[in-house]
């Protein structure tokens, strides 16, 4: 699915540096979700945004809505190697009756 | 708290073979999903469900079939398997759609078929 975009498609990054991926809809989006992936295994769920304008922080991850509810933010400060992992955004559409993922990002944090 | 299960965890197929995914969740969830997870095309929704006795298509239905008997099990079937449909397939579950509350996630079947 092309409903979802997700820059940039892999990231490498030192140890201590900051990161920002971005998520684009064309679509109003009515529920975004952030999500985690360690090669080969499941989604671990990060956290959610339904407000437009609305920021949401854990430990050192930021995520943020735009107001127009089409774009979202997930930054990283102080990335660690822990941070490694393929970042997956996902969307509510059709008011819930469907839902679907952009294609990920890939991050690499050097030590 | 087992979350979301999903057996096998593996599995090899000849073509033309059939078998049957099954996720199992015990967070009383109404909403259930199967996805898979191909290299360079990010999950993509095969099937889901509403609700017990209910099904619906997603994105990717071709050449599966689904079924949700029981509230806690949503079965993923193929009837006929091809090399196409080597993948690694993710089950999911959450108590309602739009509304806020996030999947959950099982761990994952690695399927291939030669």
């Amino acid at each position: 699915s092309q409903e979802l975009e997700q820059s940039p498609q892999s990231l490498i990054v030192q140890e201590g540096k900051n990161l920002t991926i971005n998520c684009t809809s064309s679509k109003t989006l009515y529920g975004l979700y952030w999500y985690k992936q360690k090669y080969g295994e499941g989604l671990i769920f990060l956290m959610m945004l339904q407000k437009g304008g609305e920021e949401k922080s854990h430990e050192k991850i930021t995520a943020k809505l735009d107001e127009k509810k089409q774009q979202s933010s997930l930054h990283i400060t102080a990335s660690q190697p822990s941070h490694a992992g393929i970042y997956l955004c996902g969307a509510d559409i059709d008011y819930g009756q469907n839902f679907v993922f952009g294609p990920g990002t890939r991050l690499s944090v050097l030590p | 708290n087992a979350g979301v299960t999903q057996t096998p965890k593996f599995r090899v197929l000849k073509t033309g073979q059939s078998m049957t995914l099954l996720c199992a969740q015990d967070m009383n969830h109404e909403y259930m999903y199967w996805y898979r997870q191909d290299p360079g095309m990010g999950l993509r929704l095969i099937h889901y469900s509403v609700g017990e006795g209910t099904t619906a298509k997603g994105e990717v239905p071709d050449g599966y079939n689904v079924s949700r008997l029981k509230k806690q099990n949503f079965l993923l079937g193929l009837e006929s398997a091809a090399p196409s449909q080597t993948s690694v397939y993710f089950c999911a579950s959450r108590g309602q759609a739009a509304g806020g509350q996030p999947q959950h996630f099982g761990d994952g079947t690695r399927l291939s078929i030669l």
